[in-house]
């Protein structure tokens, strides 16, 4: 069951300009978290934030909550190329006893 | 260097064949996951594991089979049963907190296909 729907699937920016990944879910949740993943490789934990919890900074990441909407964003500043990768938002549902569930991924291109 | 190992990082099967994916950790954590990834998909959770000799069945269990005989070790089988096997296989690791799934440590993935 896919929980988090990540939007835009597809992202293409400059090097320099912020990106901004949303990412929506179904029912209530424990915690909300970000990974990266490089193409063909493993993915990374980026940030976790928690259902009482609006918004969370990591170096040049910044995450917000809104539980009323069900949704969540992670902002990317001053991009670089070395941002390229595919992004996932991953919920920690209510009752889920450890299953994690992760929506599809935004797929981000940063361009020199 | 602490983390998680997966082998082989990439497997060849013929159908009809059962093939077992390797997955050990040396961070001694409690709970240990497998995940299948499909092209432009996300992650979809097949077993996970919270202590020894017990897991769970997760989205997508069927045609799989896992053991945790050992607290560092979760090794994968993709038995015949499994109608569509190729795929990307992901390992991952993680502290039990309370009620809570706290952040997973990832291994590097292991690549199946079947001939």
């Amino acid at each position: 069951s896919q929980q988090g729907e990540e939007d835009p699937q597809a992202l293409s920016i400059q090097e320099g300009e912020n990106a901004t990944m949303n990412c929506s879910y179904k029912t209530s949740i424990n915690n909300l978290q970000w990974y990266r993943q490089n193409s063909g490789r493993g993915l990374v934990h980026l940030i976790l934030i928690r259902s009482n919890e609006r918004e969370k900074h990591s170096g040049r990441l910044r995450v917000t909550l809104d539980t009323s909407k069900k949704s969540s964003s992670l902002l990317i500043t001053a991009s670089r190329a070395a941002d390229t990768a595919s992004y996932f938002c991953a919920t920690d549902a209510m009752g889920s006893q450890g299953n994690l569930i992760f929506g599809k991924g935004t797929k981000l291109s940063v361009k020199p | 260097d602490g983390g998680i190992t997966q082998s082989p990082k990439y497997l060849f099967r013929k159908e009809g064949q059962n093939v077992t994916l390797s997955c050990e950790q040396n961070l001694n954590h409690d709970a240990m996951y497998w995940y299948r990834q499909d092209p432009g998909q996300g992650l979809r959770l097949i077993y996970y594991s919270q202590i020894v000799n017990d897991f769970q069945k997760g989205d997508i269990a069927e045609g799989y089979s896992v053991s945790r005989e050992k607290k560092e070790s979760f090794p994968l089988t993709v038995t015949s049963a499994q109608k569509n096997p190729t795929a990307f296989y992901l390992c991952a690791s993680s502290i039990l907190s309370g009620g809570d799934t706290g952040e997973l440590f990832f291994g590097e993935g292991s690549r199946l296909t079947v001939l």
